[in-house]
């Protein structure tokens, strides 16, 4: 089965400093895609990123941006110039075909200001 | 409009009863999920349901079941409720099969048993 570990159960950040949050995974699947998905206290769940496992490049949207090593099975998010507002339980997730997405314990992030 | 709504956001209630949280998406989608994060953040899937198939996590207990009275909408039903199924519990859903889709959440209900 799949297993997705974040290994740092916390985290903080000065703000405006970057910060990297740590996800490995294990699977034997070759095609896959990979999330990070950040939950602030509202409680909503919100899509920060997706990778696709046959691309080589990594991902980026805006001041995030992933570090995907297929080969290490591992998957970190990057924040450049982290805000107050990113402040969150930030989750890394696994999808492959025909499975269930399949989330890490979670890292809790604090910005400091 | 909310893309997936759930109600209440709130829930409590006393050991023994029974409850349900309702769920809708207006996306179109044609899967939906249960999920249950528990005190520690840790997110477990309970249950997903497309209009082919309902797929259980054998972990779930038999009291709790889900409804869908149609493609949009998956209810959740707790029966005989208990200390232990405190939490917070979330719908989402997502197109399928396809890897790319992201699951949307809904904002969650919090439930307290006493």
């Amino acid at each position: 089965a799949q297993t997705v570990t974040q290994s740092q159960p916390e985290m903080s950040v000065q703000e405006a400093e970057t910060v990297t949050l740590s996800c490995t995974y294990d699977t034997s699947e070759s095609d896959y895609y990979l999330f990070w998905y950040k939950q602030p206290p509202s409680r909503q769940m919100i899509l920060v990123i997706r990778q696709e496992a046959y691309k080589q490049q990594n991902a980026t949207e805006n001041r995030f941006s992933v570090n995907f090593q297929k080969a290490a099975k591992s998957f970190s998010l990057k924040i450049s110039d982290s805000q107050l507002g990113d402040a969150a339980m930030y989750f890394c997730a696994y999808r492959s075909y025909g499975q269930n997405f399949v989330f890490g314990p979670g890292t809790r992030l604090s910005v400091l200001p | 409009d909310t893309a997936v709504s759930q109600t209440p956001k709130y829930l409590v209630t006393q050991m023994g009863n029974d409850k349900s949280i309702k769920c809708e998406q207006n996306l179109g989608h044609d899967t939906m999920y249960w999920y249950k994060q528990d005190s520690k953040k840790f997110l477990k899937i309970m249950f997903s349901y497309n209009n082919k198939e309902l797929i259980i996590n054998e972990t779930v207990p038999n009291r709790f079941s889900p409804k869908s009275p149609d493609k949009a909408h998956l209810n959740l039903h707790i029966n005989s409720l208990e200390l232990g199924d405190s939490a917070v519990y979330f719908c989402a859903s997502s197109q399928s099969p396809g890897l790319s889709y992201e699951q949307y959440f809904g904002p969650g209900t919090r439930l307290t048993v006493t």
